[in-house]
């Protein structure tokens, strides 16, 4: 079945450093790959998303690359802030069961970024 | 993007009682509504999948006559946690898709319902 795998955290930076967060996927077909966010006691944003391969989603300094090569979607940032601290998580869209036409969503396990002043 | 309201943010409730968690799509029609599981430190479970007017598909391990899904219409969806216990404590999020003659790809969450059940 799909899966993602994602680097545990936390990850602890000091602000306006450089970041990365790590994801690799398994899946059948081609997926749609996305990175939300979830700030403390709250829901999921989207952050961004790539639909095929080489496609880059960027979105508020956040980038990450669809590379079908290496099964990855790594979401980096140059300069991160106190105000990016929460929980990523990566995840891919596959199709539904049968002719159901929706998309289910699988996720990695979440990665907590910690930026400190 | 499209908006999902879900409610309420915060419930606590006695064990052996009920509670009803709404998702709302505000913008959108949402032929499918996914419901999750966060624990804490963890990822999200899904729970069940729910499309409107017909019955949900409850993943494999998630009780459904305890978890009750309905989803009555293209913007609402309700789940009702019944005869609650304390281990029923958790973060419950709600998605939404649209299916607009192909597959969706995206979907849109609610912003959680954290349960507490004394």
């Amino acid at each position: 079945g799909d899966s993602v795998t994602q680097m545990e955290g936390p990850v602890t930076l000091s602000e306006e450093a450089f970041l990365t967060i790590n994801c690799t996927y398994t899946a059948t077909g081609y997926p749609s790959l996305f990175w939300y966010v979830q700030y403390p006691g709250e829901g999921l944003q989207l952050l961004l998303k790539a639909t095929k391969a080489d496609d880059k989603g960027s979105n508020k300094g956040f980038e990450a690359t669809y590379r079908k090569e290496t099964t990855s979607f790594h979401l980096e940032k140059g300069s991160v802030q106190v105000s990016d601290s929460a929980v990523y998580f990566c995840a891919l869209s596959d199709r539904g069961p049968g002719n159901s036409g929706y998309s289910t969503l699988t996720f990695g396990k979440g990665t907590m970024l910690l930026v400190s002043p | 993007g499209a908006v999902v309201s879900q409610h309420p943010s915060r419930v606590i409730c006695k064990s052996g009682t009920s509670v009803k968690i709404e998702c709302r799509s505000l913008d959108f029609q949402a032929t499918t509504m996914f419901w999750y599981r966060q624990f804490p430190k963890k990822s999200l479970m899904l729970m069940a999948t729910s499309n409107e007017g017909s019955k949900a598909t409850y993943e494999q391990g998630v009780e459904k006559d305890k978890f009750l899904i309905n989803h009555a219409s293209l913007t609402l969806s309700t789940l009702t946690v019944t005869s609650a216990h304390p281990e029923d404590s958790s973060f419950y999020i709600c998605s939404a898709s649209f299916f607009g003659g192909k597959r969706s790809t995206e979907a849109f969450f609610g912003q959680g319902t954290r349960l507490t059940v004394v």
